[in-house]
């Protein structure tokens, strides 16, 4: 099954440090958005990335950063770690022409200590 | 922006009950809305969806109201199972398959259960 993954599954950092979170998507996919859920919520849109550029930015600071390769995989890096960063970080991909297409990974579950 | 908001928060039923889950959206703009599964740990899993020009949509147990002058839509689901427990999430999308890029705002979440 070529869904959406994500690595890793796990990850505890401490305060003040970076994270990368990976994510590739379903194949035939080009668009990948990310999401952050943090317990007991519904997820919140973080950006969004098309043709290897953020297209679309939630309401998250700029510690929060990310890529698209040419792939078509993404990146989301976390800057100067704050305990209120951990939650469950999703991946979603779809098609740039067709957005009802949308697929979610399994996430990275993210602990910041 | 949107804004989605879901009721309730929790719900709890008997095995063959019904479970209704509600939601509105603010933007009027809105024409796509999905609603996700997530069981403990895992994806959200679409289940079903409704696009604004349609009013209901039904697929087995699980079937999807809308009603866009009210700005509301709801989940229903018939003869619940055991299986059905789990976190239900409403979301929206405007202006989908047009020159929005897929940003779906979610509800807060209804955690079900299902007693066998």
């Amino acid at each position: 099954d070529a869904g959406v993954t994500q690595s890793p599954t796990h990850l505890i950092k401490t305060r003040g440090q970076q994270v990368t979170l990976r994510c590739s998507p379903k194949s035939g996919h080009d668009t990948v958005s990310w999401y952050q859920q943090a317990l007991g919520q519904g997820p919140q849109f973080i950006f969004q990335y098309y043709e290897e550029e953020e297209r679309q930015r939630g309401n998250f600071p700029d510690r929060f950063s990310g890529h698209q390769f040419p792939n078509y995989s993404s990146e989301l890096n976390v800057n100067a770690l704050l305990l209120g960063d951990s939650a469950l970080y999703l991946c979603a991909s779809s098609l740039a022409m067709n957005i009802y297409g949308y697929t979610f990974g399994s996430g990275t579950r993210l602990t910041v200590v | 922006g949107e804004n989605v908001e879901q009721h309730p928060s929790t719900l709890s039923v008997q095995e063959g009950d019904s479970a209704v889950i509600k939601c509105t959206y603010s933007d009027s703009a809105s024409n796509y809305f999905p609603w996700y599964k997530q069981e403990l740990g895992k994806r959200p899993q679409l289940i079903i969806d409704i696009r604004s020009n349609v009013g209901e949509k039904k697929d087995q147990r699980i079937a999807v109201t809308l009603n866009k002058t009210a700005k509301h839509f709801s989940l229903h689901i018939t003869e619940t199972q055991p299986e059905d427990s789990a976190v239900y999430f409403c979301a929206a999308i405007p202006n989908a398959g047009g020159t929005s890029y897929g940003k779906l705002t979610f509800g807060q979440g209804t955690i079900l259960t299902v007693h066998p």
